[in-house]
């Protein structure tokens, strides 16, 4: 089966601690997104990579990072900077950034303890 | 910048009531244009898109939306919707802008369908 994963479905972090969401997906590619959903705002860009190791800062980058050492594979690290950190995490791909539609993954539920 | 505008934030209907959800966005250049559907506890999934061509676009589960370029608009519609509709839908836009270009999401409309 063709697609993206998100884990863990729930992740709890505690004040002061760094958390790690995972992407991968197994689609070939090349560009890949992650987006932070709240009630009422929608979806926000966090960062994207359009090809590997290489990755952008989107609207609401801070208190975030990234990595892109694979194709398949876009990890974001949710850090001690980010204060309000509690939403939805949706990751996404698509064949190449623009015109081509995204596919998203089943999402992330991050809560701070 | 470019943005997305959705009118209505929360839709009751009932059954086989007709369904019209607004989507305005503010760019003057080439648009691409997505409706996103979310149902309870799934993936975000791809609705219906425009790129070209007719401006009506028809997606799954009989939905369809109108692409009017003079009011910057992409309005989703279903003729009679169903319990099973019950969903939030996001409007976005992807603004050809030279570089990076980026997919830009309204706020959602939830909507309740009710028996």
């Amino acid at each position: 089966d063709g697609g993206i994963t998100q884990s863990p479905k729930y992740l709890f972090r505690k004040e002061g601690q760094n958390v790690t969401l995972s992407c991968e997906q197994n689609l070939n590619h090349d560009a890949m997104y992650w987006y932070r959903q709240d009630p009422g705002q929608g979806l926000r860009l966090i960062y994207y990579s359009q090809i590997v190791n290489d990755f952008q800062k989107g609207d609401i980058a801070e208190g975030y990072s990234v990595s892109r050492e694979k194709k398949e594979s876009f990890p974001l690290t949710v850090t001690s900077a980010q204060k309000n950190p509690t939403a939805f995490y949706l990751c996404a791909s698509n064949s190449h950034p623009g015109e081509e539609t995204q596919y998203f993954g089943p999402g992330t539920r991050l809560l701070v303890l | 910048a470019q943005s997305v505008s959705q009118h209505n934030h929360h839709v009751i209907l009932s059954e086989a009531a007709s369904l019209e959800l607004g989507c305005n966005y503010s760019y003057g250049g080439t648009v691409n244009l997505f409706w996103y559907v979310q149902y309870p506890g799934q993936h975000l999934q791809l609705l219906l898109k425009y790129f070209s061509g007719d401006p009506l676009v028809k997606g799954i589960k009989g939905f369809e939306a109108e692409f009017i370029k003079s009011k910057f608009s992409f309005n989703l519609r279903k003729p009679s919707v169903q319990w099973s509709d019950t969903a939030e839908y996001f409007c976005a836009v992807i603004a050809f802008s030279g570089g990076y270009n980026k997919l830009i999401f309204g706020a959602g409309t939830r909507l309740a369908v009710h028996p």
